[in-house]
């Protein structure tokens, strides 16, 4: 089946620690996006990746970082710098950075600091 | 500043009746525009995309359209029924960037 893998679903994580999301797809698109989403909120574009070993900050990057060393992979990591990081998180990817081309989302992880 | 104004209110209709769902923007140009469907815990699930010149665009009981000139697009669902309850999420690509930007969305209760 094609699609996008995050993990964990959940995380829980004690304040002053960095943590990873995974994001996995085996769509073969090029684009790759991590989005946060608060509760009654829109998505707000954290970070994206067009192609390999690239990637440009979104509205809110302050305090996450990500990497983009294979196509199939885009994972986000929550630093201690992110003072409020509890929210759900989602990853998303599409064949083409054009506006002409659907995004499609993973299932989310939900992140809660402790 | 660039804005995507969804009415943030939740619409709540009957079964069988037209739910129309509004998307402002300002400061955008966008040459294309997105509806996108995200049930609660889930990821959004995309809908509908409509061109800067197409005025309408259908997909069963969807119908989206697209007001260049008012800068706005209307999201009909016809003949509703409670399976359509969602929040739905209109779209833009960001002037600029090679990135969608999502509006907050609207809540859509479809009452049986």
């Amino acid at each position: 089946d094609g699609g996008i893998t995050q993990s964990p679903k959940y995380l829980f994580r004690k304040e002053g620690q960095n943590v990873t999301l995974s994001c996995e797809q085996n769509l073969n698109h090029d684009a790759m996006y991590w989005y946060r989403q608060d509760p009654g909120q829109g998505l707000r574009l954290i970070y994206y990746s067009q192609i390999v070993n690239d990637f440009q900050k979104g509205d809110i990057a302050e305090g996450y970082s990500v990497s983009r060393e294979k196509k199939e992979s885009f994972p986000l990591t929550v630093t201690s710098a992110q003072k409020n990081p509890t929210a759900f998180y989602l990853c998303a990817s599409r064949m083409g950075t054009g506006g002409d081309n659907e995004q499609f989302f993973g299932p989310g992880t939900r992140l809660t600091v402790l | 500043s660039q804005k995507i104004e969804q009415n943030s209110e939740a619409l709540n209709i009957q079964e069988g009746k037209t739910a129309t769902l509004t998307c402002n923007y300002t400061n955008y140009s966008p040459a294309y525009l997105q509806w996108y469907r995200q049930d609660p815990g889930r990821g959004p699930v995309f809908l509908l995309l409509i061109r800067e010149n197409e005025k309408e665009k259908r997909k069963e009981r969807l119908k989206v359209t697209f007001d260049t000139t008012l800068k706005q697009s209307l999201f009909h669902i016809t003949a509703s029924q409670p399976a359509d309850s969602a929040t739905y999420l209109c779209a833009l690509d960001g002037t600029g960037r090679r990135a969608l930007t999502f509006g907050s969305g609207t809540r859509l209760q479809v009452q049986p």
